[in-house]
Parts: C-alpha cells; structure tokens; sequence
C-alpha cells in the first residue's frame, strides 16, 4: 500500500465547475500536509499548505482529517489555468528528515472551455 | 531572487555510464533535498542534505548512487554504472531552515536523464 494514495483521475470539467479532489495517507505521525501543483514538464509547486482547521486560499479550499488521515483540495469556478497535476504531499513522519516529502502519484485535472 | 538551479537540464547516456548531476540552491538555504520523478512511481525521495551532512540516505535504490554537498551549498548527484531504469527525472529542492516537516520547499526544474 501506497504511504499516501490519490485517485489519479484524470478530471475533466468544464470552465466554471467545481472540482474536489481527496488523498489518504496511511502514516498516523505525519505533522504536515500540502498540496502542490504540477505544470506538464515542470517541477512542483506549492499551492498551499493544509490545517486541521482546514484553510482557504482565493478559490481553493483545503481540508485535513487527521482522525481519519484524509486530505481534501476543492476549487471553485475552475480556470482553464488550473489544468495541471495536483500532488497530495505529506511530511514529517519521523526518522532523521522530518522535512522530507512523500507524495501521492497526482490528480490530472482538465479544465475545458 | 534566484531559485534553485539544475543541471543539465537534459543527458542522455549509455547504459553502464556515469553521470553527474548538479543542483545549485537557493543562496542560503541549509536543507537539500533530491528527489525522482519516474512513469509509474511519481515523485519519491532520495537523500537530504543539512548542510554537509546527509542525515538521511534512505531513497537512494543502490549503492550505484550517491551525493555529496559542499560549502553547504551546491549538491552532485552521481549515478554509477547507469541502467535503464535509472531514467527519470532529478529534481532537487531546499528550504530555509532546519529542514523541519512544515518548511516549504522550492524545487528546481530537475535533469531529464534517459539511459539508452
């Protein structure tokens, strides 16, 4: 079993939908949650980082379960621009680099006209 | 400011070739990390850098792999004896402090390898 799993879609919507994509991971010591983005042939980016409060960030919303250890991301009124990969990243489970990353294999989202 | 830099960008080799590969961080920057990207096993973790000192070697897949960091700044990647299922892509991130589990890390826009 994969350390954090995400439904690898891909999603198509049109422009204007609303889209939530979800991850689970299986590590209970993770500390810290992520999501980033992923142009095609480009390196990752941060889109933002994930709070148990659950925080937003303009049209994207990202929500953390810890009793559950899922993850979610929702966008709202979807841009041609939010095509991408968005990559559910967990850190923090230990060992001797609490910094390093594990992440999910990535949602393809497709935003159409 | 500058971001984090790579390279080559692309290097093609032959099978049972070495390759260097570079990584330049951000000025500043303590922690370092290496990354591949490969089709079918998405993004996983190599090695991590805290200054000089890797700390953590566990993502590397063989002893044909190793890295080292100077001046606590630029990284090499060196893969020994390349196979084919070395190719993928080398991505190279750092961030500011102590390479703590909220930090955010800046990625550079990787090496292309494929090994032929």
């Amino acid at each position: 079993r994969k350390e954090v799993e995400q439904d690898p879609g891909p999603f198509n919507v049109p422009e204007g939908a609303t889209v939530a994509f979800n991850c689970t991971y299986s590590n209970s010591a993770s500390q810290s949650f992520f999501w980033y983005r992923q142009d095609c042939r480009k390196e990752p980016k941060l889109l933002m980082s994930v709070y148990s409060s659950g925080n937003e960030d303009g049209r994207f919303t990202a929500q953390l379960n810890r009793a559950s250890q899922y993850i979610s991301l929702l966008i709202r009124d979807s841009k041609l621009s939010d095509s991408a990969t968005y990559l559910c990243v967990v850190s923090g489970a230990g060992g001797t680099s609490y910094g390093k990353l594990t992440f999910g294999q990535g949602t393809i989202l497709t935003v159409h006209p | 400011g500058a971001g984090v830099s790579q390279s080559p960008s692309n290097k093609v080799t032959e099978k049972g070739k070495d390759v260097e590969l570079r990584c330049d961080p951000i000025s500043g920057h303590t922690a370092l990390y290496w990354y591949r990207q490969s089709l079918g096993q998405g993004l996983e973790f190599l090695i991590y850098f805290q200054g000089n000192s890797a700390p953590d070697k566990s993502g590397l897949p063989s002893d044909r792999f190793s890295a080292e960091r100077t001046g606590g700044s630029v990284s090499t990647l060196t893969i020994q004896r390349t196979q084919q299922e070395d190719s993928a892509v080398y991505l190279c991130a750092s961030s500011a402090t102590s390479g703590g589990a909220s930090d955010t890390q800046y990625f550079g826009p990787g090496t292309r390898l494929t090994v032929l």
